[in-house]
């Protein structure tokens, strides 16, 4: 069964500083993982998707890794805004079936 | 893409009554997924509902609770039958993505509280 950590719970930073989301699984077998963005009360934002093949994907200010082998993603998130502050969620996608993980509550200070 | 609305965004319940949430998609899509959120946790499946079959429920879930309709292929409901304020969670609803890349898509999701 496949398990999806994600550390910290909650972070807080001021704006402008450069940030790491981590996410950790324990079953490597994975067709895909995907990050999203979730504001509260409400859906999730696809922010990024990287396929098992690759390595890496960017969006803008948004860098997601993969690292298969040993079962980590990070989401690194530069020059961090007011606006980023939301639920980064990660979400593990296997045959049939996605998990999700616990979620990383980012608050940004202005 | 895909965009998918719900309805309705937000509801409040009296315990022992029931509601439909409705899913509506933009595109033919072959499986639509149904998600609860519970207060401060993360997403967890209920079913997978193909159009032509029975919904697929996972462990915990059960059709009587959580009847699933899928008429065609860009729609679908999820019913939530006698409510308990344990119901109250934000439902979601999701697809994949037609490009084949697997990259899901969520509705914005339907907030029950269940009084």
């Amino acid at each position: 069964k496949q398990e999806v950590t994600q550390i910290p719970a909650a972070l807080s930073v001021p704006e402008g500083e450069n940030l790491v989301l981590n996410c950790s699984f324990t079953d490597s077998a994975i067709y895909n993982l995907q990050w999203f963005r979730q504001d509260p009360g409400k859906g999730l934002t696809s922010l990024l998707l990287i396929q098992s093949s690759q390595r890496e994907q960017t969006s803008g200010r948004l860098n997601a890794s993969l690292d298969k082998s040993s079962g980590r993603s990070t989401l690194y998130i530069a020059a961090s805004q007011p606006g980023d502050s939301a639920t980064y969620l990660c979400a593990v996608g296997g045959y049939q079936k996605v998990t999700f993980g616990t979620g990383t509550k980012l608050q940004v200070i202005p | 893409s895909a965009v998918i609305s719900q309805k309705p965004s937000r509801d409040i319940c009296q315990r022992g009554t029931s509601l439909t949430i409705q899913c509506q998609v933009d595109s033919q899509v072959t499986m639509m997924f149904w998600y609860r959120q519970q207060p401060g946790q993360s997403l967890t499946l209920i079913a997978t509902a193909n159009q032509g079959s029975e919904a697929t429920y996972e462990s915990g879930f059960v059709i009587d609770k959580f009847p699933i309709s899928r008429p065609n292929l860009t729609f679908s409901t999820l019913t939530v039958s006698n409510m308990s304020p344990e119901d109250s969670s934000i439902y979601l609803c999701s697809v994949d993505g037609t490009s084949g890349s697997n990259e899901q898509y969520f509705g914005p999701g339907t907030r029950l509280t269940v009084t």
